[in-house]
C-alpha cells in the first residue's frame, strides 16, 4: 500500500459525459501528479500540482482540467468523454514535487466510456 | 522525440533464477530514474531509484545499474519468485522544470515453476 488513494475504483459512463475522479495523496505529500494509462499509448504524464498550484502540464486534452484542494487532495475532471478515453487513471504524489522525488502511485481509477 | 524504451516486451525465467530487465534511455539531460513493478490491476509500484551520479544501486534482492555512456539501465532481481511475475517499467526525469516521468513500454516478467 502506497498511501495514496484514488476513488473510484471503477467508473462506467457514457459517451458526451462528464465525471471526476479523486486522489488523496500520501500523508505529508505536498505534489499530486496525474497519469493516464491505456493500452496503446502506456502510461503518459497528464498534469502535476504543488501545493495547490499547477507545476506541470503534459499530454493534458483541452476536456481535461485538474485542481488540488487546500486539503492536497487532488481531482481529475474529464468532460466530454469519448470512447478513447477509457483507459486506467492514476494519481501519484511526491514530498516536494522536485525531479529527484520518487512519486508513489495510487491503485488507480479504471474509466470505461460507452 | 526523445522517449525511454525498453528492449524486450517479454522475459520467462525459472524460479530461482536471476533475472535482467534491460531499458535504453535516449535524453542525456536524465538525471533520476526509476524502476516500477505493476501487477495486473494495480497501479505502479516503487522498487528502485538511481541517480545519474551513481552507476550502481541495491537494494533487497534488486540491482539497477546505469550506464551513462550507453544511456542504458538494467535491472536485476536475484533469485526470482512467481511473487516477481509483474510488468516492469523503467522511467526517467530529465529534472530541471520538467518534474514529470517518462515511462518505458514495459517488460512482462514472467516466472515459471
Amino acid at each position: 500500500d502506497s498511501g495514496v488513494t484514488q476513488t473510484p475504483k471503477h467508473l462506467i459512463t457514457a459517451t458526451g459525459q462528464r465525471v471526476t475522479l479523486r486522489c488523496s495523496p500520501r500523508s505529508g505529500d505536498l505534489s499530486v501528479y496525474w497519469y493516464q494509462q491505456s493500452l496503446d499509448q502506456g502510461l503518459q504524464f497528464l498534469i502535476q500540482y504543488y501545493n495547490g498550484e499547477e507545476r506541470a502540464k503534459g499530454n493534458i486534452l483541452e476536456r481535461f482540467s485538474a485542481q488540488q484542494f487546500p486539503d492536497l487532495h487532488s481531482e481529475l475532471n474529464l468532460s466530454s468523454l469519448e470512447l478513447g478515453d477509457s483507459a486506467l487513471y492514476f494519481c501519484a504524489s511526491s514530498p516536494r514535487g522536485a525531479a529527484s522525488d520518487t512519486q508513489y502511485f495510487g491503485p488507480g481509477t479504471r474509466l470505461t466510456v460507452l | 522525440g526523445e522517449s525511454v524504451g525498453l528492449h524486450l516486451p517479454t522475459l520467462s525465467v525459472q524460479e530461482g533464477d536471476n533475472s535482467i530487465i534491460n531499458c535504453a534511455y535516449s535524453n542525456s539531460a536524465s538525471d533520476y530514474f526509476i524502476w516500477y513493478k505493476q501487477e495486473s490491476g494495480k497501479g505502479p509500484q516503487f522498487i528502485i531509484d538511481i541517480r545519474s551520479n551513481m552507476d550502481k544501486r541495491q537494494g533487497q534482492r534488486v540491482t539497477v545499474l546505469l550506464n551513462k555512456t550507453v544511456k542504458h539501465l538494467s535491472l536485476q532481481i536475484a533469485a526470482t519468485q512467481p511473487g516477481d511475475s509483474a510488468v516492469y517499467f523503467c522511467a526517467e526525469n530529465t529534472g530541471g522544470s520538467a518534474r514529470q516521468l517518462t515511462f518505458g513500454s514495459g517488460t512482462q516478467l514472467t516466472v515459471l515453476p
